[in-house]
């Protein structure tokens, strides 16, 4: 059962327009969530997070936005640029996570900017 | 380089013979976790560690995995008797745990692959 999906395993964007990319998750104990990029032969790298006590958190050209009614979030990417093309994952921690607090990831997806 | 290193980067192995990888996560957290990833898919969590304890294992973790951090410092992962299905990129993060978003610095991973 995946608890956190993003449903669209790879988008494209002309260089300068806004990269929207999708997460939707499941499990209502969730409490933190987070945006990292990976590059090939790299390990995933943090981009920005936002709580659940918020609905938007904006970090330069990265904003995050998160619908709690509807189990949604989202990473807004503007102006995208070529550096940007990578996969995007999406994670979640929560109480139900137990101590560890360890993040539960989405399969991610591939971001191509075009130049 | 203060960020987390792994080691080796790389490990081709033969079905049945044993493997060990190691982690050295950034100096003053106090957090590690192990991850696997899939092809096509994100981080699976394995194991965590607070200091030398070892708080919570994943059920994909089999009895063939064994995890130390005998000094609260850097880690080892070893896998017993490995399995074609064993073949995946093995990723060690480590964090805070004043960390309130639970933001999480991965290594750059250890790719097995057993033939």
């Amino acid at each position: 059962d995946q608890q956190v999906k993003q449903n669209s395993p790879s988008l494209s964007v002309q260089e300068g327009r806004i990269s929207i990319l999708n997460c939707d998750y499941t499990n209502s104990m969730f409490d933190y969530f987070l945006w990292y990029k990976k590059y090939p032969a790299e390990g995933p790298t943090f981009l920005i997070s936002i709580s659940s006590i918020k609905d938007k958190n904006e970090d330069g050209r990265f904003t995050v936005f998160l619908n709690k009614s509807a189990k949604h979030l989202s990473l807004h990417i503007v102006p995208s640029q070529p550096g940007d093309s990578a996969v995007y994952f999406c994670a979640a921690s929560g109480r139900s996570s137990g101590s560890a607090r360890q993040l539960t990831f989405g399969s991610g997806t591939q971001l191509t900017v075009l130049p | 380089d203060t960020g987390v290193s792994q080691n080796p980067r790389h490990k081709i192995t033969k079905r049945g013979q044993n493997v060990t990888f190691r982690c050295d996560p950034i100096s003053e957290h106090n957090r590690l976790y192990w991850y696997r990833q899939t092809l096509g898919q994100g981080p699976e969590f394995l194991t965590y560690f607070q200091n030398e304890a070892q708080l919570e294992k994943s059920r994909l973790l089999s009895d063939r995995f064994s995890a130390e951090r005998p000094k609260g410092s850097f880690s080892t992962l070893e896998i017993q008797r490995t399995e074609q299905g064993d073949s995946a990129m093995y990723l060690c993060a480590s964090s805070l745990v004043q960390n309130s978003y639970n933001e999480q610095f991965f290594g750059p991973g250890t790719r097995l692959t057993v033939l």
